[in-house]
């Protein structure tokens, strides 16, 4: 079964400077992998998305992600973070040979950025 | 844009009451999912579907069960609510046929049992 692992509960940066959320994922097979961000009482946001190719993939607002294979990560980036960027960020992969379309989550990492 | 409509944000109901959860989409996808979300566990998969009719148990369906009569509708149902299914409820859908299409997720109910 496929699963997703995001080390840090919580991640600190100052505005301005250049952030990086984690994720490794497992998966039997090819890995489909996404981000999402949650801001306060909303609903999940797609930001970018792997599917195959370049391993490095660009979102929304400014993110970009890198697909490593070999580390079986897909890293968040930002190059210079905003106090607007402070949301709660999920990773998820989807794949395997068997549980075919479920998607499932990482526990989330907490992001905020200082002024 | 894709739409994806739950029908209350805030709910509170009484222990033992039969609730009943609501989710709409407009987009005409085959896949809907309904995910819980705790602190610390992140989003949990309660049931999904495939096809109208068709379900799927996720990783914690026990007190839960579902119905999907129509494409764009996804109903979650607690047959008698208990206090530990307090909760954040978040209804998604997503194009069916392919592993690399991303999910479209509601605004969310914060549902609370008392």
């Amino acid at each position: 079964a496929q699963s997703v692992a995001q080390p840090e509960d919580q991640v600190n940066v100052a505005e301005g400077n250049p952030l990086t959320v984690k994720c490794t994922y497992s998966v039997s097979g090819n890995p489909y992998l996404f981000w999402y961000v949650q801001y306060p009482n909303r609903g999940l946001q797609f930001l970018l998305k792997y599917i195959t190719g370049d391993n490095l993939v660009k979102g929304s607002y400014g993110f970009e992600a890198e697909f490593n294979k070999s580390q079986t990560s897909f890293h968040l980036k930002k190059p210079s973070a905003l106090v607007s960027d402070s949301a709660l960020y999920f990773c998820a992969v989807r794949g395997g040979s068997t549980g075919f379309q479920k998607l499932v989550f990482g526990t989330g990492t907490r992001l905020l950025v200082s002024p | 844009d894709v739409k994806v409509t739950q029908s209350s944000r805030y709910l509170v109901k009484r222990t033992g009451e039969k609730v009943f959860l609501e989710c709409v989409q407009d987009m005409d996808h085959e896949n809907m999912f309904w995910y819980r979300q705790d602190p610390g566990l992140g989003l949990r998969l309660i049931y999904f579907s495939y096809d109208v009719k068709m379900k799927e148990k996720g990783d914690i369906p026990e007190g839960y069960s579902v119905s999907r009569e129509k494409k764009e509708r996804f109903s979650l149902i607690l047959e008698s609510a208990s206090t530990n299914q307090t909760s954040m409820y978040l209804c998604a859908s997503s194009l069916g046929g392919s592993l690399n299409t991303e999910a479209f997720f509601g605004q969310g109910t914060r549902l609370t049992v008392v």
